[in-house]
């Protein structure tokens, strides 16, 4: 069963301050590497997609990408409380380009 | 406006009462997917659709009917509802061109569904 894992949280960071988020990923075949913001009681959106090695910023955020080690992370910079969320790290399955696998996702607070 | 349209919003039901929840797309997606999300257990595949007539189990198909008569409609169906399908539903749709989904998926405002 391929699997996509995160801390579950909840991850505290100071107003201002860059918070990090990370996900590991068991597929060593897995291309599309996708995270997700969802506030409560709302349904996912995507934020950023990563298909290369190294970092992709748009904005504030910043995903990296590192297939060896078989991790991608999200950087927010000057967090704010608008960025208070569950966070989705989302991996497509190597082998099957119709399916993707969600982590369950860390759980962002940002403290005012 | 581009969007995927789910309804209701809030059901509750009873134990084997059918049911089904309305999944809609306006923007043309090949691919459409129903999840659930339990606390604690993230969101979990039920079945999805490459095309129109094409689908496909998740996850967790168990419980579960789908069907894909036209391309913009998924509808997901509960035949005999237990009180462990309660749960928030989301639908989801992408692209899904040359029967991939590697692109953005575009999420309904879900259902929360309570079986007693």
């Amino acid at each position: 069963q391929k699997e996509v894992e995160q801390n579950s949280g909840p991850l505290s960071v100071p107003e201002g301050a860059i918070a990090s988020l990370n996900c590991t990923y068991s597929d060593r075949g897995s291309q599309s590497f996708f995270w997700y913001r969802q506030y409560s009681g709302k349904s996912p959106e995507l934020i950023m997609f990563i298909y290369s090695n190294g970092d992709k910023e748009d904005g504030r955020f910043t995903a990296q990408l590192n297939k060896a080690s078989q991790y991608v992370s999200l950087l927010i910079r000057d967090s704010q409380p608008s960025d208070s969320a569950t966070y989705l790290c989302a991996v497509n399955e190597g082998r099957r380009d119709d399916k993707i696998i969600f982590g369950k996702g860390t759980r962002l607070h940002i403290l005012p | 406006e581009a969007q995927v349209t789910q309804n209701p919003r809030y059901l509750i039901t009873v134990t084997g009462k059918k049911l089904t929840v309305t999944c809609s797309q306006n923007m043309n997606h090949e691919y459409m997917s129903w999840y659930r999300q339990d606390p604690g257990l993230g969101l979990r595949q039920i079945y999805y659709s490459m095309n129109v007539e094409v689908t496909d189990k998740g996850d967790v198909p168990e419980g579960y009917k789908v069907s894909r008569k036209e391309k913009r409609n998924f509808p997901l169906i509960l035949e005999s509802p237990s009180p462990n399908q309660t749960s928030l539903y989301f639908c989801a749709s992408s692209l899904g061109q040359g029967g991939t989904t590697n692109e953005k998926l575009f999420f309904g405002s879900g259902t929360q569904l309570s079986v007693l």
